[in-house]
């Protein structure tokens, strides 16, 4: 099956700060997606994206299909922006990375 | 529209219990995949539904089975339960179509604590 790895595995960031999580899969996808999960436990869509680049509010992400990475970019990253962020590619099932922890600190 | 909705959303059971779990998907979807989440393993995909056909399975025992109904509506269920089986459960729905470009959309999910 396809192999995604994300990366950093831990970030920690001041309120205020930017940062950028990496995506890298080991095929070529026909689907992308970056989820944030709630502190319940939801998965949140926040992007589809199998390439290009989108943006929403203070998060965009870019997907480089040829090169087979994603990046999801926070700008301006408050508290509520905390939690465990997820890439997922489709081959028959979605196949996760195994996620970023994100912490903003005020 | 209502978003995925699953039932319940905590469960506490012993060992050798069994233990269904519930999914109602979008209003209009006919896919419903299961996925077990836990701290050692990750997101692992369980199965997936299609009009009332399971089209892919994931690496997972006999021991988790699940159907969905002529609604779409789905249930899993796991018997002979095992401690390993402690996990965050969730359910995905996808759009008419049931192709893997469909965008899924997440359900809150079940905890599953078994003693």
């Amino acid at each position: 099956g396809i192999q995604v790895e994300q990366s950093p595995p831990d970030l920690i960031l001041q309120e205020g700060a930017n940062s950028t999580l990496r995506c890298n899969f080991s095929d070529s996808v026909n689907n992308l997606q970056w989820f944030h999960q709630n502190p319940w436990g939801q998965l949140i869509n926040l992007f589809y994206i199998p390439s290009g680049t989108k943006q929403n509010g203070r998060l965009s992400a870019t997907t480089v299909a040829t090169e087979r990475y994603s990046l999801l970019y926070i700008s301006s990253s408050q508290t509520t922006d905390s939690g465990v962020y997820f890439c997922a590619v489709v081959d028959y099932k979605l196949s996760f990375g195994a996620g970023t922890t994100v912490t903003v600190r005020a | 529209k209502a978003g995925v909705t699953q039932t319940p959303r905590y469960l506490i059971k012993t060992r050798g219990q069994q233990v269904t779990l519930s999914c109602s998907p979008i209003s209009g979807h006919r896919s419903v995949s299961w996925y077990q989440q836990t701290p050692g393993q990750g997101l692992q995909f369980l199965f997936e539904y299609f009009s009332e056909t399971q089209r892919n399975k994931g690496n997972f025992p006999g021991r988790f089975s699940g159907r969905q109904f002529s609604n779409s509506r789905s249930e899993m269920n796991v018997s002979t339960l095992e401690l390993g089986d402690s996990a965050l459960y969730l359910c995905a729905s996808s759009s008419a179509s049931g192709a893997s470009t469909d965008t899924q959309y997440f359900g809150p999910g079940t905890r599953l604590t078994v003693l």
